[in-house]
């Protein structure tokens, strides 16, 4: 079975600091990774994702996540936040060799930022 | 920018009546899910469908559950008898591969009384 595990309920920030969001994941096989932002009453956008090659992997609003397979984590990362990225952040990961179509979230991370 | 749309964004129902919520996918997207959220925390899967038919569903997804795609745009989830603990935050989303990311709605929040 799949799972992702955010180990952070709660992550809080300088505005302007680098910032480190947490996800380790569990799969059979190989897996593809997402990172979705959620802001107060609204639905989940997607920010980026891992499939395959770099493991490095550049999103949208400067967001950047590094896949380690020997540590089977994706932290997310920012070289300088923002007041504006305070929000809610989910890890997710889809099992490829099991051919199924279901995308496992995590239980989410809170970002506050502070100015 | 094409979106999911969801619909109501708000409902409100007793308890043991039966609801339908509705989604609009993106126009050429394959591949299409029920999500629910309770209390803004944990994103939980109820079920994807593809090619008309279901292709996964969760221990969540029980009887009282049921998907339809009836007219190539929308796509439904109707919840037969609802329970107090039904009430959640429910997302639609689509997608175009089955590698891809996920495209969700804004939600429909469903309260049971």
């Amino acid at each position: 079975a799949q799972s992702v595990a955010q180990p952070e309920d709660q992550v809080n920030v300088a505005e302007g600091n680098p910032l480190t969001v947490k996800c380790t994941y569990s799969v059979s096989g190989n897996p593809y990774l997402f990172w979705y932002v959620q802001y107060p009453n609204r639905g989940l956008q997607f920010l980026l994702k891992y499939i395959t090659g770099d493991n490095l992997v550049k999103g949208s609003y400067g967001f950047e996540a590094e896949f380690n397979k020997s540590q089977t984590s994706f932290h997310l990362k920012k070289p300088s936040a923002l007041v504006s990225d305070s929000a809610l952040y989910f890890c997710a990961v889809r099992d490829i060799p099991g051919g199924y179509q279901k995308v496992t979230f995590g239980t989410g991370t809170k970002l506050q930022v502070i100015p | 920018e094409p979106e999911v749309t969801q619909t109501p964004s708000h409902q409100v129902t007793q308890m043991g009546q039966e609801v339908i919520l509705r989604c609009v996918p993106i126009s050429n997207h394959l591949y299409f899910y029920w999500y629910r959220q309770i209390l803004g925390q944990k994103v939980e899967f109820l079920v994807s469908f593809y090619n008309n038919e279901i292709s996964e569903k969760s221990e969540i997804f029980d009887d009282q559950f049921s998907v339809e795609r009836p007219d190539g745009s929308n796509f439904t989830l109707k919840i037969r008898s609802t329970k107090l603990e039904d009430s959640a935050m429910y997302f639609c989303a689509s997608s175009q591969k089955n590698t891809g990311e996920l495209f969700f709605g804004e939600g429909s929040r469903l309260t049971v009384l």
